[in-house]
């Protein structure tokens, strides 16, 4: 079974830094994809960036990009220019391509910026 | 555009009540799902479905039914609610197809079990 790790229950970081947040998961397969969900205090999950194992480069969407590494089972997210709407809980998410719907996610990590 | 909907928003039960969840999306997907969302843990999925008419048991499934009528819709249903389904529960629809790997949430119901 698929396991998604966030080792890092709480990071601050001060506004308009850079923070990045880590993730590990542990599977026996090629194939699959990994997600960044932010949860804000409107309890609303939001998709910030995606990554498909097969691709090389890394994901990038506007301030956020991951960084990607499958011998390693890492995908860490940074967050440049951090804003006070950054403020969330982010959560790291697998999902096997072969066909399995299931969304296994990490616990989360809790970002709060600091003004 | 009103995405994933879910209602109700809040929800207090005592135990061995039942009550229906209700989730419904306005985006033709195909694929639906319920999680349940605890302290200090990621969400995890109790049940899901493929297309109208189907179901299928996720990682929870105990304890919840589910229900596929309409293709836009996805009940879930507590038959006798316990304190150890205390939670929060969201919905989330994603397409079928090459693009079935991005799931829309709802905002989520939170659900006391007293």
């Amino acid at each position: 079974a698929q396991t998604v790790t966030q080792s890092q229950p709480e990071m601050s970081v001060q506004e308009a830094e850079t923070v990045t947040l880590s993730c590990t998961y542990d599977t026996s397969e090629s194939d699959y994809y990994l997600f960044w969900y932010k949860q804000p205090p409107s309890r609303q999950m939001i998709l910030v960036i995606r990554q498909e194992a097969y691709k090389q480069q890394n994901a990038t969407e506007n301030r956020f990009s991951v960084n990607f590494q499958k011998a390693a089972k890492s995908f860490s997210l940074k967050i440049s220019d951090s804003q006070l709407g950054d403020a969330a809980m982010y959560f790291c998410a697998y999902r096997s391509a072969t066909g399995n719907e299931k969304l296994t996610f990490g616990t989360g990590t809790r970002l709060t910026i600091i003004p | 555009n009103a995405g994933v909907t879910q209602t109700p928003k809040f929800r207090v039960l005592k135990t061995g009540q039942s009550m229906t969840l209700l989730c419904a999306q306005d985006m033709n997907h195909e694929y639906m799902y319920w999680y349940r969302q605890d302290p200090g843990m990621g969400l995890r999925l109790i049940h899901y479905s493929v297309g109208e008419g189907t179901t299928a048991k996720g990682e929870v499934p105990d304890g919840y039914n589910v229900s596929r009528l309409k293709k836009q819709n996805f009940l879930l249903g507590l038959e006798s609610a316990a304190p150890s389904q205390t939670s929060v529960y969201f919905c989330a629809s994603s397409y079928g197809g090459v693009d079935k790997n991005i799931q829309y949430f709802g905002a989520g119901t939170r659900l006391s079990v007293l």
